[in-house]
């Protein structure tokens, strides 16, 4: 089993839909969670970053975790065909020296 | 800031050839990481700098690879006897210290390898 396992979808969806994106992981020492979007052929861009269990908000991007169930979550709301990009999401426990990161999820939101 | 910057973005080599590859963090950054990524992968970790010194190294960084950061600012990643399988995109990462609250990974835009 990987450390962190991330469904790559692809997921196709309507302009203003609601989006959920979900990773699990089976390391009960991860501490931070981040969420990047990553558009073809570049690098990572970082979205969302969060250290505890609970949701956090930022605009259209809500991020999730609960750690108890090993399970975090990205949701975008009112989604734009901008947002269409792939999602990964990224890991790091509190001694850690690296992300790890899921496989990624590819979204496409169409107009 | 102007954010992380690789060179070159994109390579093509024959296999066999020897390639490197540049990164400049942000400045002010203690922490540099080399991953990489092939397609329908997410990055994965290669190793990481803290200022001059190499302080991890993945099982994936065969010996045919080698990275270096003198004086603690740019790094350069060389591969040498290029495989087909090296095709990838290598990323470079830093950050300010060990992640936490406020510390996060800031990734450059990849550099493209191609190995025909």
């Amino acid at each position: 089993q990987k450390e962190v396992e991330q469904d790559p979808g692809p997921l196709s969806v309507p302009e203003g839909a609601i989006v959920s994106l979900n990773c699990t992981y089976s390391n009960s020492a991860f501490q931070y969670f981040m969420w990047y979007r990553q558009y073809s052929r570049k690098g990572p861009e970082l979205l969302m970053y969060t250290y505890s269990s609970g949701n956090k908000e930022d605009g259209r991007f809500t991020a999730q975790v609960d750690k108890s169930s090993k399970y975090i979550s990205l949701f975008i709301r009112d989604s734009q065909p901008s947002d269409s990009a792939t999602y990964l999401c990224a890991m790091i426990n509190q001694a850690g020296t690296a992300l790890i990161f899921g496989k990624g999820t590819t979204l496409s939101v169409s107009s | 800031d102007t954010g992380v910057s690789q060179d070159p973005r994109h390579k093509i080599t024959k296999r066999g050839q020897n390639v490197t590859f540049r990164c400049d963090p942000i400045s002010e950054h203690n922490r540099l990481y080399w991953y990489r990524q092939t397609l329908g992968q997410g990055p994965e970790f290669l190793t990481y700098f803290q200022n001059e010194a190499q302080l991890e190294k993945s099982r994936l960084l065969s010996d045919r690879f080698s990275a270096e950061r003198p004086k603690g600012s740019f790094s350069t990643l060389e591969i040498q006897r290029t495989e087909q399988g090296d095709s990838a995109m290598y990323l470079c990462a830093s950050s300010l210290d060990r992640v936490s609250p406020g510390n996060t990974i800031y990734f450059g835009e990849g550099s493209w390898l191609t190995v025909v």
